[in-house]
C-alpha cells in the first residue's frame, strides 16, 4: 500500500483565499484524523472521523474550517477564508478497522500551508 | 482530558551514547502508546507500538517500555548515531480513540 497520501505537499495562498487540503487514507482503514502542527502548539487534533462520520470536531479552530469525508477513501479539510495564522503543517492520519490495542496510526507526509 | 508530557524537550549528545527519552501521560486508561520519529520538514514515521497489555517492544537499537499504572513510557536508543537526529514524539490512544501527542524531544547526535 502507498500509505496515507496527502495533497498538495505545499500550498502558498493569499489571505482571504479558500484552501482545500486532501487526504487519501490507507485502504481498509476506518478511522481518519486531521492534525495541525505548529512550533508554538505542537500537534493538535482538528477532527476525527470513524466510518466516514465526524466523531469529534472540537479541535476545529472556528467556522472558517470545515472537513468532509464523502467516502472511505477520501477526505478534505477546507479553510475559507484563510488567514496568516493558519500557516502550519496539516497532517492526515488513518488507523485500521477496530479500535483495539493493536491499531497503529499511520501518517501522511503533511501539507505545508503558508498564508501571506 | 489526556495530557502527554515529554522530557527532555531537547537533547544533544555525542555519537555512541545510550539515550533515554521519557513520555508521561495523565490518564492510565489507554489502549496503546506509539513512538514516532519526525525529521525536519517531514512526516511522522512510526517506530514502535506498545499495546496496553505489553511491557515493552524492541526494534533494532530501539526499546520502548510502558508502565501504564504510573503513566510512563521510555524510549531507549542504544549506541546513538548521527542518523538518529530527529524529533521523537509519543502518542497515547485512550478511551476517546484519538492519539494524543506530546510536544516531542528534539535529539541531535553529533559525530
Amino acid at each position: 500500500d502507498a500509505g496515507v497520501i496527502q495533497s498538495p505537499r505545499h500550498e502558498v495562498t493569499e489571505m482571504g483565499q479558500e484552501v482545500t487540503l486532501r487526504c487519501k487514507p490507507i485502504s481498509g482503514h476506518n478511522s481518519l484524523f486531521w492534525y495541525r502542527q505548529t512550533m508554538m502548539r505542537g500537534l493538535e487534533l482538528l477532527i476525527y472521523f470513524n466510518n466516514n462520520v465526524p466523531i469529534d470536531d472540537s479541535g476545529m479552530p472556528e467556522d472558517r474550517f470545515s472537513a468532509k469525508m464523502p467516502n472511505a477513501s477520501f477526505s478534505t479539510l477546507k479553510i475559507q477564508p484563510s488567514e496568516p495564522r493558519d500557516s502550519a503543517v496539516y497532517f492526515c492520519a488513518s488507523t485500521p478497522r477496530g479500535l483495539g490495542a493493536n491499531t497503529e496510526a499511520f501518517f501522511g507526509q503533511g501539507t505545508r500551508l503558508t498564508v501571506v | 482530558k489526556q495530557e502527554v508530557t515529554q522530557i527532555p524537550a531537547a537533547l544533544s549528545v555525542p555519537e555512541g551514547e545510550n539515550l533515554v527519552l521519557n513520555c508521561s501521560f495523565t490518564d492510565s486508561a489507554i489502549y496503546n502508546l506509539q513512538w514516532f520519529r519526525q525529521d525536519p520538514g517531514k512526516g511522522l514515521t512510526s517506530l514502535l507500538l506498545i499495546q496496553s497489555s505489553q511491557r515493552e517492544q524492541t526494534s533494532g537499537r530501539l526499546n520502548a517500555s510502558l508502565d501504564k499504572s504510573s503513566g510512563r513510557s521510555t524510549l531507549y536508543i542504544a549506541a546513538s548515531q548521527p542518523g538518529d537526529s530527529a524529533t521523537y514524539l509519543c502518542a497515547v490512544r485512550g478511551g476517546s480513540y484519538i492519539p494524543t501527542f506530546g510536544r516531542g524531544t528534539s535529539l541531535i547526535v553529533h559525530p
